[in-house]
């Protein structure tokens, strides 16, 4: 099973509203990533867990809070959001043991985020 | 500065024909190299992964080439199919546990 479950798939929320993203995976990853993608460019990384632990935060602002309760879940709790916000938000996990820039990361099918 | 570079920025050929993409790259240090493909609105699918030692791997219709000296890939479609339409995106991964350097991506339309 080389899956990566993102739900929901589509969410559309105003700039007052709480949500969050929720991903899984069953590979027995133990690192996972958030990736913003806008239409047209890379996707940018903005958090790293590893061993369910934060190691990178690449100066996402704190209306994104993400969280990873065991080593197949990863959440993106979401607060506040601007309207700039909006985009493709896309999960990854990956093997460890020989850094970050070494391992094949397998990417969910994304949540399209809209913010009103 | 790390920096990943694609060209064509975008391509159009008709189905059954071959094409190939080019990405050029300044990476240091280097680990491997990646390309991937996405769908639109669908998250990255990995094509193939090739290390500073290896210089073609194929995966079906996709054979990747890496030339480390010139800090060049390629990524060749044999047979195109409607289906290949999508954005090829390659991506080096640096030695140094740090992320992964992105390309922008070559956008591929296969029309029939």
């Amino acid at each position: 099973d080389t899956e990566v479950t993102q739900t929901p798939k589509h969410l559309v929320m105003g700039m007052t509203n709480k949500k969050s993203l929720k991903c899984e995976q069953h590979m027995g990853h133990r690192a996972m990533y958030w990736y913003k993608q806008k239409a047209k460019k890379p996707p940018e990384l903005m958090f790293v867990y590893s061993y369910e632990k934060l190691s990178i935060n690449e100066s996402v602002p704190s209306r994104f809070s993400p969280e990873c309760p065991n080593s197949s879940l990863l959440n993106l709790h979401l607060h506040a959001l601007q309207p700039e916000d909006s985009a493709l938000y896309l999960c990854a996990s990956s093997q460890l043991g020989q850094g970050l820039g070494k391992n094949i990361q397998y990417f969910g099918a994304g949540t399209r985020l809209s913010v009103l | 500065k790390n920096q990943v570079e694609q060209s064509p920025q975008s391509l159009i050929i008709l189905e059954g024909k071959n094409c190939t993409l080019q990405c050029n790259y300044t990476v240091s240090p280097f680990s491997n190299l990646r390309w991937y493909k996405q769908d639109t609105g669908r998250g990255p699918v990995s094509l193939t992964i090739m290390t500073f030692s290896e210089n073609t791997k194929s995966n079906g219709r996709y054979t990747a080439t890496l030339d480390a000296d010139t800090k060049q890939s390629s990524l060749h479609i044999t047979a195109s199919q409607l289906s290949d339409s999508a954005s090829y995106i390659c991506v080096v991964g640096a030695g140094n546990n740090r992320k992964l350097i992105w390309g922008l991506g070559t956008s591929l339309a296969v029309n029939p």
